[in-house]
C-alpha cells in the first residue's frame, strides 16, 4: 500500500538552481495535486491535474511548471530556484468523484539559499 | 482573501475531555468540507467529511457539525487522546464545480495537544 509517493523527502537548492519534485500514485487516481505549505499557513495549491496530458493553475502557479504524461506521474519542475520557494511540498492524487477525499504524499522539504 | 479561516492557531485539552475545533469560510459556492489531521513529518490524513445538505456527520470519537447559515464548521473529538495531538485543517470545496478539478481551500490549521 504504497498510496502516494514523493521524493526526494529533503533538498536543499541555491538560488537560481532548477529541480524536479517527483510524485507517483498506485491507486489509480485520475486526479492529482501539487500544493506548497508555508509555517503557520495552510495548504496552497500550485497545479492540478484531472488526467494524463490536462494540466491547469491552482493559486499560486508562479515560478513552477508541471506535467502529466501518465496516470500515475506528476513531476513539479521548479526552473529558477527563489528563496520564495523554500517551503514543504506536497503532492495529493484522487478519484473524479468530488465526496472522494484527497490523499497525500510525505512531503518534500525544500531550502532555497 | 482567506475563504476558509481557522481562528484558533492552538488548543490545548486535557485526556478524556472533548476537543472542539472550528472552522469559518466565505464562500458559498463551498457544499462539501473535510477535516485533515497531520503529525510532524508526514502528509495530511483524512479523517472526516461533511456535506452541505447535512448538518452532522459522525464516524466513532470524531463528529463534524455544519452551520451553513453562520458559514462555520467545528470538530468535536470524544474523548480526546494524546495519539489525537497533531495539526488539524478545514478544507472546502465545491463539488458542484465538477470541471474544477475538486480543488479543496485549506484552512490555516489549528496544533491540538491532548495532555495525559
Amino acid at each position: 500500500n504504497a498510496g502516494v509517493t514523493q521524493t526526494p523527502k529533503f533538498r536543499i537548492l541555491k538560488i537560481g538552481q532548477s529541480m524536479t519534485l517527483q510524485c507517483t500514485q498506485d491507486m489509480n487516481h485520475n486526479y492529482m495535486y501539487w500544493y506548497r505549505q508555508d509555517p503557520g499557513m495552510g495548504l496552497k495549491l500550485i497545479y492540478y491535474s484531472v488526467g494524463a496530458g490536462i494540466t491547469d493553475k491552482g493559486e499560486v502557479p508562479n515560478g513552477y511548471n508541471v506535467s502529466r504524461s501518465t496516470t500515475e506521474d506528476f513531476p513539479l519542475r521548479l526552473e529558477l530556484a527563489a528563496p520564495s520557494q523554500t517551503s514543504v511540498y506536497f503532492c495529493a492524487s484522487s478519484y473524479p468523484r468530488g465526496d472522494q477525499p484527497q490523499h497525500f504524499g510525505d512531503g518534500t522539504r525544500l531550502s532555497i539559499l | 482573501d482567506q475563504q476558509v479561516k481557522q481562528n484558533s492557531p492552538s488548543l490545548s485539552v486535557q485526556e478524556g475531555r472533548i476537543s472542539i475545533l472550528n472552522c469559518d469560510y466565505t464562500n458559498s459556492m463551498f457544499d462539501y468540507f473535510l477535516w485533515y489531521k497531520k503529525y510532524p513529518a508526514e502528509g495530511p490524513t483524512f479523517l472526516i467529511s461533511i456535506s452541505s445538505i447535512k448538518d452532522k456527520n459522525e464516524d466513532g470519537r470524531f463528529t463534524v457539525f455544519l452551520n451553513k447559515s453562520a458559514k462555520h464548521l467545528s470538530l468535536h473529538i470524544v474523548p480526546s487522546q494524546p495519539g489525537d495531538s497533531a495539526v488539524y485543517f478545514c478544507a472546502a470545496k465545491g463539488v458542484r464545480r465538477e470541471t474544477s478539478g475538486s480543488r479543496l481551500t485549506f484552512g490555516e490549521g489549528t496544533q491540538l495537544t491532548v495532555n495525559p
